[in-house]
């Protein structure tokens, strides 16, 4: 399996909800990633779970949550969001080692958050 | 922080045309990956390059790492219209704070028309 996947695709939700994005690899990679994207520009970092454990948060504000409950799963919780949050929200994955940096590093197809 | 500057931003072309896209550093990269990406999917991996001096072909699409790891380039030769994308450059450091991150460069955006 070389695939990362993500649920849902879609997702339309009101600036009240709370909803979570999902995000599941088999490939034995040990970090995984959060990214947002814009229409036409390169994916933005999020956060970066490095063996289970956040090791990266850029500045992102609270009403995003991560969380890592497993090797293999990445959730990424919303509450309370704005409609300037409205994105593609990406899902990647890669093995990190000592000297090499994330190599491997595999995307999944995005959910794209609408918030209303 | 690392950044990479990728050109053209923008770029039109008939298809059998060839083209090339930049990305340039001052940051030494421990590897650097292309990506490219159709509207409303995720970015798929093209080639990785972690030696300078590196030279990659896929098919038509020939990629270069630069001698010190700093700069890369990609070259579509006969460009055709399902070559239309967003590219994207992107390079990993080894180690530090950045352990594990990815730059983006901008992207470039191509059309191929037929």
């Amino acid at each position: 399996d070389t695939e990362v996947t993500q649920t849902p695709k879609h997702l339309v939700m009101g600036m009240t909800n709370k909803k979570s994005l999902k995000c599941e690899q088999h490939m034995g990679h040990r970090a995984m990633y959060w990214y947002k994207q814009k229409a036409k520009k390169p994916p933005e970092l999020m956060f970066v779970y490095s063996y289970e454990k956040l090791s990266i948060n850029e500045s992102v504000p609270s009403r995003f949550s991560p969380e890592c409950p497993n090797s293999s799963l990445l959730n990424l919780h919303l509450h309370a969001l704005q409609p300037e949050d409205s994105a593609l929200y990406l899902c990647a994955s890669s093995q990190v080692a000592p000297g090499q940096g994330a190599y491997g590093y595999t995307f999944g197809s995005g959910t794209r958050l609408t918030v209303v | 922080t690392q950044l990479l500057e990728q050109s053209p931003q923008f770029l039109s072309i008939q298809e059998g045309e060839n083209l090339t896209v930049y990305c340039n550093s001052s940051s030494v990269f421990s590897s650097l990956q292309w990506y490219r990406q159709e509207p409303g999917e995720g970015p798929v991996l093209l080639v990785t390059v972690v030696t300078g001096g590196e030279v990659k072909k896929l098919k038509r699409l020939t990629f270069q790492f630069g001698d010190a790891r700093k700069d890369s380039s990609l070259h579509i030769t006969a460009a055709q219209p399902g070559d239309t994308g967003l590219y994207l450059c992107a390079g990993a450091v080894a180690g530090g704070t950045s352990y594990g991150k990815l730059t983006f460069g901008q992207g470039t955006i191509l059309t191929v028309h037929p």
